[in-house]
């Protein structure tokens, strides 16, 4: 079993609907959870962050976690063309030895159609 | 403006020669990394470094060799032993605690000729 799983998608959806993107992860260990969006050939760009369990809202976006069930969603409100890209999400356990690394899922790409 | 370079942004590469990715940051971050992305497959971890003059193997490092002389500078070659070098490219940084995450480049995209 791969520690973080992502379903790859793709996800085509029309303008204005709602997303919701997806990660399960085996790691009970991990307690920092994040969202990159990734434009086509650009570098990702760190989108959402949550500590441990529960919700975090900025904008359109919402992230969720649920340890106990390991499993974290990235909700997309009211989507827009311009959100068309690939959707990776990361985690980590944090603190000192190497905890710091991050964890990738493979990616998720949407595209929203107008 | 705090950031981290990659460069050049396209580079092609004949068959048996060896190339080096350059990768620059001034966000004073202790860690850098260099990933690999193919389609379908996902951030492959090359290389990381958390201190300068150190760096250990991830997940794919043969065939790639990288060196951490400076804070700010993480170099990676894309040798002649590394038989499918098409792809691109990311380098990223980070604090050695990871609650701000990684900051990545834009991308180094390495074509076989």
């Amino acid at each position: 079993q791969k520690e973080v799983e992502q379903d790859p998608g793709p996800l085509s959806v029309p303008e204005g609907a709602i997303v919701s993107l997806n990660c399960t992860y085996s790691n009970s260990a991990f307690q920092y959870f994040m969202w990159y969006r990734q434009y086509s050939r650009k570098g990702p760009e760190l989108l959402m962050y949550t500590y441990s369990s529960g919700n975090k809202e900025d904008g359109r976006f919402t992230a969720q976690v649920d340890k106990s069930s390991k499993y974290i969603s990235l909700f997309i409100r009211d989507s827009q063309p311009s959100d068309s890209a690939t959707y990776l999400c990361a985690m980590s356990g944090g603190g000192g030895g190497s905890n710091y690394k991050l964890t990738f899922g493979k990616g998720t790409l949407l595209t929203v159609n107008p | 403006d705090g950031g981290i370079t990659q460069s050049p942004k396209y580079l092609f590469r004949k068959e048996g020669q060896n190339v080096t990715l350059s990768c620059e940051q001034n966000l004073n971050h202790d860690a850098m990394y260099w990933y690999r992305q193919d389609p379908g497959q996902g951030l492959r971890l090359i290389y990381y470094s958390q201190i300068v003059n150190d760096f250990q193997k991830g997940d794919i490092a043969e065939g790639y060799s990288v060196s951490r002389e400076k804070k700010e500078s993480f170099p990676l070659t894309v040798t002649s032993a590394q038989k499918n070098p098409t792809a691109f490219y990311l380098c990223a940084s980070s604090p050695l605690t990871v609650v701000s995450g990684y900051t990545f480049g834009s991308g180094t995209r390495l074509t076989v000729v």
